[in-house]
C-alpha cells in the first residue's frame, strides 16, 4: 500500500532547464493538489486537480504546468527554471471534495541554480 | 484569501507538559482542518472540526472552535519528543481550496 509518492526526492537544476515533478496515488482520490512551501510562505497551493483532464490554478501558478491523463498520476512541470522557483514541493490528494482530509506525499526538495 | 493565523509561532515546553497553539481566521467557514509535519517530511492530517461542532477529540488531542470568535485552539496532553514538528490550522477559501496557516513550531525538551 504506497498511498502517495513523489519523485525525484531530490532535485538540483539549472536556471532555464525544464524540470518535470512525479506524483502518483494508489487510492484513486479524485483531487489532487501540488503545493510549495517556503520559508516565510507556509505552504501555497500551485495547481489542483478534480479529476482526470480538469485541473484548476492555485495561488501560485506562474512559471508551472500540470497534467493529469490518469486519475493516479498528476506531474508538475517547471518549463523553465528559476531560482526563485528553488523549493519543497508536496504533492497532496483527496478523496472527494476540496475540503476533505488531504494525503500528502514526502516532498521533493528542488534547488535552481 | 482566507488564510488562519497560527499562534505562538513557535513554542518550547518540557516533556509531558500540555501545548496548546491557536489559530484565528477572519471569515465564515465551513470547517478547519489541523496537520502536523515532522521535519523534512510531508503534512500529516490530525483532525478536522466542522462549523457546526465545538470540540473534538483524538487521542492526546483535543481541538475547539469557537465560530464567535473565530478561533480553534489544539490542545496536546502529556507532550512526548515524538510530538516535536510544526503545527497547521486549514481553511476552506472561496471555491473550496484549502488555504493552510504558517504554522506553529512545537519543541518537546527532554
Amino acid at each position: 500500500d504506497a498511498g502517495i509518492t513523489q519523485s525525484p526526492r531530490y532535485k538540483i537544476t539549472e536556471t532555464g532547464r525544464q524540470v518535470t515533478l512525479m506524483c502518483h496515488q494508489t487510492w484513486s482520490h479524485s483531487y489532487m493538489f501540488w503545493y510549495r512551501q517556503d520559508l516565510g510562505h507556509g505552504l501555497r497551493l500551485i495547481y489542483y486537480s478534480a479529476a482526470a483532464d480538469i485541473t484548476d490554478k492555485g495561488e501560485v501558478p506562474d512559471g508551472y504546468v500540470v497534467s493529469r491523463s490518469k486519475t493516479e498520476n498528476f506531474p508538475l512541470t517547471l518549463e523553465s527554471a528559476t531560482r526563485s522557483q528553488t523549493s519543497v514541493y508536496f504533492c497532496a490528494s483527496s478523496e472527494g471534495r476540496i475540503g476533505d482530509t488531504q494525503y500528502f506525499g514526502p516532498g521533493t526538495r528542488l534547488t535552481v541554480l | 484569501s482566507q488564510q488562519g493565523e497560527e499562534d505562538p509561532q513557535a513554542l518550547s515546553i518540557q516533556e509531558g507538559e500540555n501545548a496548546t497553539m491557536n489559530c484565528s481566521y477572519k471569515t465564515s467557514i465551513n470547517n478547519l482542518q489541523w496537520y502536523r509535519q515532522n521535519s523534512g517530511r510531508g503534512l500529516v492530517h490530525l483532525i478536522l472540526i466542522r462549523s457546526n461542532e465545538r470540540e473534538k477529540h483524538s487521542g492526546r488531542l483535543r481541538v475547539t472552535l469557537d465560530t464567535s470568535k473565530k478561533s480553534s485552539s489544539l490542545l496536546i496532553t502529556a507532550s512526548r519528543a515524538a510530538d516535536t514538528a510544526s503545527y497547521f490550522c486549514a481553511l476552506i477559501q472561496g471555491a473550496q481550496k484549502l488555504v493552510f496557516g504558517q504554522g506553529t513550531r512545537l519543541t518537546i525538551n527532554p
